[in-house]
């Protein structure tokens, strides 16, 4: 069975300082996707990234990084120089591939991170 | 098209009343998926459809939930005599067969079983 642990419930920081959130997941396929989301208050769930598990190479976007290592089955994400927008709750989440068609997603419990201005 | 569609955004309704919620996907998505988020959690996958077929149907879809998808369009859930334990925002998400973007959520529908 697959499983997505985000052992990090809330972190709070202040607007400027770096922040990584970690995601540490269980799979026993082979090919596998791994995905963030961001959760607003408004309660929609926002896509951030998608990544196949045959990619390691990490991806920064603007202020947004993340480090893929399979070797210790983690997704990190980190947001650099934060600000009051990027509060919101995050979902790491894992789909297998190898399940002929469902693709349903796997969630972790999610990290809440408040940024102080 | 404005993205995944939800109605209502909010449902308080009596412990052992029915409710039914509406779900409008992407037009051109044909995948179309239903989970439940409880307060605190993260969401949990509930049931999957592929254009109007019912794929596959978590553990959590007790008998007094049934979801359909007529004509591959939208879907609509239905929670029969609810209880408190069902209070919990209900997300539908939608994805292409090989997007690479991942799927797309709707705002969701709270429902509160007082």
């Amino acid at each position: 069975a697959q499983k997505v642990t985000q052992a990090q419930t809330e972190i709070s920081v202040v607007e400027k300082e770096d922040v990584t959130l970690d995601c540490v997941y269980e799979t026993r396929d082979t090919t596998y996707y791994l995905f963030w989301y961001k959760q607003p208050p408004s309660g929609e769930l926002v896509f951030l990234i998608r990544r196949n598990s045959f990619d390691e190479q990490n991806e920064i976007s603007g202020r947004y990084s993340w480090n893929f290592q399979k070797s210790t089955s983690s997704f990190n994400f980190t947001i650099t120089a934060s600000q009051v927008v990027d509060s919101a709750v995050y979902f790491c989440a894992l789909s297998e591939a190898q399940r002929a068609g469902r693709r349903a997603l796997t969630f972790g419990s999610g990290t809440r991170l408040q940024v102080q201005p | 098209d404005t993205g995944v569609s939800q109605d209502p955004r909010h449902k308080i309704t009596k412990r052992g009343q029915n409710v039914t919620f509406r779900c409008d996907p992407i037009s051109e998505h044909n995948r179309l998926y239903w989970y439940r988020q409880t307060l605190g959690q993260g969401p949990e996958f509930l049931t999957y459809f592929q254009n109007e077929a019912q794929l596959e149907k978590s553990r959590l879809l007790s008998d007094r939930f049934s979801a359909e998808r007529p004509k591959g369009s939208f879907s609509t859930l239905e929670i029969q005599r609810t209880e408190q334990g069902d209070s919990a925002m209900y997300l539908c998400a939608s994805s292409l067969r090989s997007g690479p973007y991942g799927y797309t959520f709707g705002s969701g529908t709270r429902l509160t079983v007082v």
